[in-house]
């Protein structure tokens, strides 16, 4: 069964410094990947995606995201956060067997000013 | 730009009860979804329907669980009798691909 994995359940950055967010997926074959944030008392919006192709991808707000295959890994990172960044972020994979998304257990991010 | 919109947006029910959580996807989508996140806790995939029928559907998704594309544009989960467990924020999305779905702001549901 594929799994999701997020180290870190609570990560502070301050204003201006680098957001790293881990993410690293357990899967014999490589699933599409997904980060979304949930801000407060809001749904689910997709920040990017990576499913085939280049590895770096760019998303919405900033964001990017390194695909690494050898690595299992799938991180988020802004080289400059700013407050309204301040939010849950979950890492998602996708797999056409399960035809479901399988979620990591979130991030919550604070940015102090 | 296109959204998935849920209503009721919070729905308090006593345990027993039977509710249906509405749901209006993305107009060109063809793939509906409902998850689940319980307080704390993960997000976690329900049914997936396409084509006017369950495509997957996990542990979760019980015969207390029902879902139903009634016209062209709604998608609803019904839950027959309501447990205290169900308490949760439910999450519906759809996508015109099965793997890239958009989500709308969830109906949180209270169990009492």
């Amino acid at each position: 069964a594929q799994s999701v994995t997020q180290l870190g359940s609570h990560v502070s950055v301050s204003e201006g410094a680098l957001v790293l967010l881990r993410c690293n997926y357990s899967s014999s074959v490589p699933p599409y990947l997904f980060w979304y944030v949930q801000y407060p008392n809001q749904g689910l919006q997709l920040l990017l995606k990576y499913t085939t192709g280049a590895t770096l991808v760019k998303g919405i707000n900033g964001f990017e995201a390194e695909f690494k295959k050898s690595e299992t890994s799938f991180h988020l990172t802004k080289p400059s956060a700013h407050m309204s960044d301040a939010a849950e972020y979950f890492c998602a994979a996708y797999s056409g067997s399960a035809r479901q998304l399988t979620f990591g257990s979130g991030t919550q991010l604070t940015v102090l000013p | 730009e296109p959204e998935v919109t849920q209503t009721p947006s919070h729905q308090v029910t006593q345990m027993g009860q039977e509710v249906i959580l509405r749901c209006v996807p993305i107009s060109n989508h063809l793939y509906f979804y409902w998850y689940r996140q319980i307080l704390g806790q993960k997000v976690e995939f329900l049914v997936s329907f396409y084509n006017n029928e369950i495509s997957e559907k996990s542990e979760i998704f019980d015969d207390q669980f029902s879902v139903e594309r009634p016209d062209g544009s709604n998608f609803t989960l019904k839950i027959r009798s309501t447990k205290l467990e169900d308490s949760a924020m439910y999450f519906c999305a759809s996508s015109e691909w099965p793997d890239t779905q958009y989500f709308g702001p969830g109906t949180r549901l209270t169990v009492l």
